[in-house]
């Protein structure tokens, strides 16, 4: 399997609710990342997996929280939305921790209202 | 505090021109950058990168420039082609157990046909 696949592509969601988005990586890829783009803005760092065990996390309330499963897919979960989290979420995986370059999904589009 | 600038949103090249997109830094522990495109609805793709202990880095159309002393690195394209349209992002990455990346506000590139 090759590539990461992120689902679902768009996502509309009223504000106070949670969601899951879901990421499956290419096998052998025991890191995965997770960013938020807002419009107009790079992609800003959530946090990172690194074998099913959460290793680095950028800016972000608890609320945003994750999962890696050991078939390499993973989940982020955010609680509690607020207007704010309308975004792109990108998945990003890699074999060895980002060393040899990050592989990036095409994303999720959440919008909440 | 946005460690990695793009300054310039936008850029407008005549096709078969050199292109020439901008990234300043500001975090001195940065040890590796990295170019990223994006086509719309797509994730980014990684398109080139070097380390910090390099000034130069090439590979067939593509070379980016590092400057150090500057905080400063430079990707040039020659020569511009349509396919290059899109937006382009800077990111930068910490040593080993820091590999999020830090990503630039990206600049649109257009190639003028």
């Amino acid at each position: 399997e090759t590539g990461v696949t992120q689902s679902p592509t768009h996502l509309i969601k009223t504000r106070g609710q949670q969601v899951t988005l879901r990421c499956s990586s290419q096998s052998g890829h025991n890191t995965v990342s997770w960013y938020q783009q807002a419009l107009g803005q790079g992609p800003q760092f959530i946090f990172q997996y690194y074998r099913e065990e959460e290793n680095g996390r950028g800016n972000f309330p608890p609320r945003f929280s994750g999962l890696q499963f050991p078939n390499y897919s993973s989940e982020l979960n955010v609680n509690a939305l607020e207007l704010d989290d309308s975004a792109l979420y990108l998945c990003a995986s890699s074999p060895d921790g980002g060393y040899a370059g990050y592989t990036f999904g095409s994303g999720t589009r959440l919008t909440v209202v | 505090d946005q460690q990695v600038k793009q300054n310039s949103p936008s850029l407008s090249v005549q096709e078969g021109r050199i292109s020439i997109l901008n990234c300043d830094y500001t975090n001195s522990m940065f040890d590796y950058f990295l170019w990223y495109k994006k086509y719309p609805a797509e994730g980014p793709t990684f398109l080139i990168s070097i380390s910090s202990i390099k000034d130069k880095n090439e590979d067939g159309r593509f070379t980016v420039f590092l400057n150090k002393s500057a905080k400063h690195l430079s990707l040039h394209i020659v020569p511009s082609q349509p396919g290059d349209s899109a937006v382009y992002f800077c990111a930068a990455r910490g040593n080993f157990g820091n590999e999020k990346l830090t990503f630039g506000t990206g600049t649109r590139l257009t190639i003028i046909p």
